[in-house]
């Protein structure tokens, strides 16, 4: 089946540590982009890319980094930087030009010990 | 992912009748619409997107209407069944070419 595949489910970070969390996709879609999801709010760009080795910040880039090695896989690092990284995070992908009809992941909830 | 939704305004309808799910927007020079449903702990789907230069559009069991006038658009769902219950957002795409998301309305569905 194609889609979009987030790992883990669930992740904990303990204080000043890096987490990394997985976003792999099979819809041979050029774009991918990392959003965080808040109680109550809208979905926030963190990051997105439109092309292999290349990627722009979003609106909350501070505190977390990408890579887009391959056009399948754009891992996103929520790195100590981040204080307030207790969210659920989604990567989505999409073929019908950028930013335009997303395909989400399941997401993952990040939380801190 | 189990806390989404949290202080949304609500939407709670009968199965079987229609639900109407608002929107409003803020960027006039936005071309481009999209509506998403969630359920707890899972990622968005995509329900149905319209472009600006449209103003209404139909798919399986939903139509989605664009107000270019007031900044409105809507999510019409016929037959509210109770595997529609969940959150619905919408998103608008305008001159910073990014998606710009709502916050949601949680449509809750009575038996």
């Amino acid at each position: 089946d194609g889609g979009i595949t987030q790992s883990p489910k669930y992740l904990f970070r303990k204080e000043g540590q890096n987490v990394t969390l997985s976003c792999e996709q099979n819809l041979n879609h050029d774009a991918m982009y990392w959003y965080r999801q808040d109680p109550g709010q809208g979905l926030r760009l963190i990051y997105y890319s439109q092309i292999v080795n290349d990627f722009q910040k979003g609106d909350i880039a501070e505190g977390y980094s990408v890579s887009r090695e391959k056009k399948e896989s754009f891992p996103l690092t929520v790195t100590s930087a981040q204080k307030n990284p207790t969210a659920f995070y989604l990567c989505a992908s999409s073929n019908q030009g950028t930013n335009e009809k997303l395909f989400f992941g399941s997401g993952t909830q990040l939380s801190v010990l | 992912g189990e806390s989404v939704g949290l202080h949304l305004p609500t939407l709670s309808v009968q199965e079987g009748d229609n639900s109407i799910i608002n929107c409003a927007y803020s960027n006039s020079a936005s071309d481009y619409f999209i509506w998403y449903k969630q359920e707890s702990g899972k990622g968005p789907q995509f329900i149905i997107d319209i472009r600006s230069n449209m103003d209404k559009r139909q798919g399986q069991r939903v139509t989605v209407l664009l107000n270019k006038t007031v900044k409105h658009l809507s999510l019409q769902i016929a037959a509210t069944q109770p595997g529609d219950s969940a959150v619905y957002f919408c998103a608008e795409k305008g001159s910073s070419y990014k998606l710009i998301f709502g916050s949601g309305t949680r449509l809750l569905v009575r038996p």
